[in-house]
């Protein structure tokens, strides 16, 4: 079946550490575009990319780094420069131009704990 | 820049009764509208889209949501509310003016639906 996968579902990491959460989909979709979120402030966007190759900052992507070397995948590192990165990130993807615009679908989200 | 509110942090309303989450959005130029759902620690679902056309738009699970240009307003509704609607509820706004997909997201509406 078809679908966005994203791992590892839960991460303990030292502070300090980088961290890498993988995003994989076989949807074909252009775009991916990762999420941050916290309780009561919703979703945030970090990064999203339209195409291979390129990628544009969101609100909030300060300390995060990604890379869209092929068009399945959409890993983000979560650098030691992220002050606060507990939180739950989610990834997407969607088809992208006109009405396809906007239907994300989403993987089931890693939980990344920072001791 | 585009934004998204949310007003209510949760909504309560009694099985059977009609309800609505309300949500209200700023862009430049003319919008695409999301409503999105999540379930505890899972991914978020869509729901249902606004891109043209129509006012009133028809989605998943029995629920519609009613664009309003003057009141800038996308409210989500249900005729009767069920027990297995209690969730968090996200709504989104994607630019039309924009070029890139940048799509951005509402705090979120929790909805108990009482038994």
């Amino acid at each position: 079946d078809g679908g966005i996968t994203q791992s590892p579902k839960y991460l303990f990491r030292k502070e300090g550490q980088n961290v890498t959460l993988s995003c994989e989909q076989n949807l074909n979709h252009d775009a991916m575009y990762w999420y941050r979120q916290d309780p009561g402030q919703g979703l945030r966007l970090i990064y999203y990319s339209q195409i291979v190759n390129d990628f544009q900052k969101g609100d909030i992507a300060e300390g995060y780094s990604v890379s869209r070397e092929k068009k399945e995948s959409f890993p983000l590192t979560v650098t030691s420069a992220q002050k606060n990165p507990t939180a739950f990130y989610l990834c997407a993807s969607s088809k992208t131009g006109g009405a396809n615009t906007g239907e994300l679908f989403f993987g089931e989200g890693s939980r990344l704990t920072v001791l | 820049a585009q934004s998204v509110a949310q007003p209510e942090d949760q909504v309560n309303v009694a099985e059977g009764n009609p309800l609505t989450v309300k949500c209200t959005y700023s862009v430049s130029g003319n919008p695409y509208l999301f409503w999105y759902v999540q379930y505890p620690n899972r991914g978020l679902q869509f729901l249902l889209k606004y891109i043209t056309g129509d006012n009133l738009v028809k989605g998943s699970y029995g629920f519609e949501a009613e664009f309003n240009k003057s009141q800038t307003s996308f409210h989500l509704k249900k005729p009767s509310a069920l027990v297995s609607d209690s969730a968090l509820y996200f709504c989104a706004v994607r630019d039309r003016g924009n070029r890139d997909d940048k799509i951005i997201f509402g705090k979120g509406t929790r909805l108990h639906i009482l038994p």
